[in-house]
């Protein structure tokens, strides 16, 4: 069975800072790995995926992630945080079971921009 | 394309109604599922579809029946709410469970 942990339930950084968010995952097989990203009152959105390929994956926004195989691990980096990239940031995997694929969140990391 | 949509937006319920949380998607997608957000619980899976006719239980399906009779709509009941309902519901869809989710914006219901 899958699971999602993210460390820190809220990541506090200044303006021009390195971003980083962590994500590890228990899976019995490759998974697909997924960070969204939620900005007040709306929905989440697609910052960046891992499917296949290159384990290093850029997104929107400036941020990337490194899948990890052997640390189980797709931890989110932006190199220089803007006060825009405050927002609640989510870790997905998404692995076969059953002929399907059924996503697994984790419970999110709130990341708070100081000037 | 107007993506996956939600309605309503915001709903007040007393304790033992009944009501129907809309979900529609304008896609195609086969996928569609429901989550409950609540403050330090993060996304929790109350149920999902993987194409017209079949649905399936997440983690947190007490309470909440749904049916997919389209593949366009996947609407969620809740058939006696209780103040323990009280959160923010978001649909989503996607072409099958491992690709990207696409988001609604959210319903806030709030139980008295």
């Amino acid at each position: 069975a899958q699971s999602v942990t993210q460390l820190g339930s809220h990541v506090s950084v200044s303006e021009g800072a390195l971003v980083l968010l962590r994500c590890n995952y228990s899976s019995s097989v490759p998974p697909y790995l997924f960070w969204y990203v939620q900005y007040p009152n709306q929905g989440l959105q697609l910052l960046l995926k891992y499917t296949t390929g290159a384990t290093l994956v850029k997104g929107i926004n400036g941020f990337e992630a490194e899948f990890k195989k052997s640390e189980t691990s797709f931890h989110l980096t932006k190199p220089s945080a803007h006060m825009s990239d405050a927002a609640e940031y989510f870790c997905a995997v998404s692995e076969a079971s059953g002929g399907s694929y059924i996503p697994t969140f984790g419970r999110g990391t709130s990341l708070i921009v100081h000037p | 394309n107007a993506g996956v949509t939600q309605t309503p937006k915001f709903q007040v319920l007393k304790t033992g109604q009944s009501m129907t949380l809309q979900c529609a998607q304008d896609m195609n997608h086969e996928y569609m599922s429901w989550y409950r957000q609540d403050p330090g619980m993060g996304l929790r899976l109350i149920h999902y579809s993987v194409g017209a006719g079949i649905t399936d239980q997440g983690e947190v399906p007490n309470g909440y029946n749904v049916s997919r009779s389209t593949t366009e709509d996947f609407p969620l009941r809740l058939l006696s709410a209780a103040p323990s309902q009280t959160s923010v519901y978001f649909c989503a869809s996607s072409r099958t469970g491992g690709e990207t989710q696409y988001f609604g914006p959210g319903t806030r219901l709030l139980v008295l």
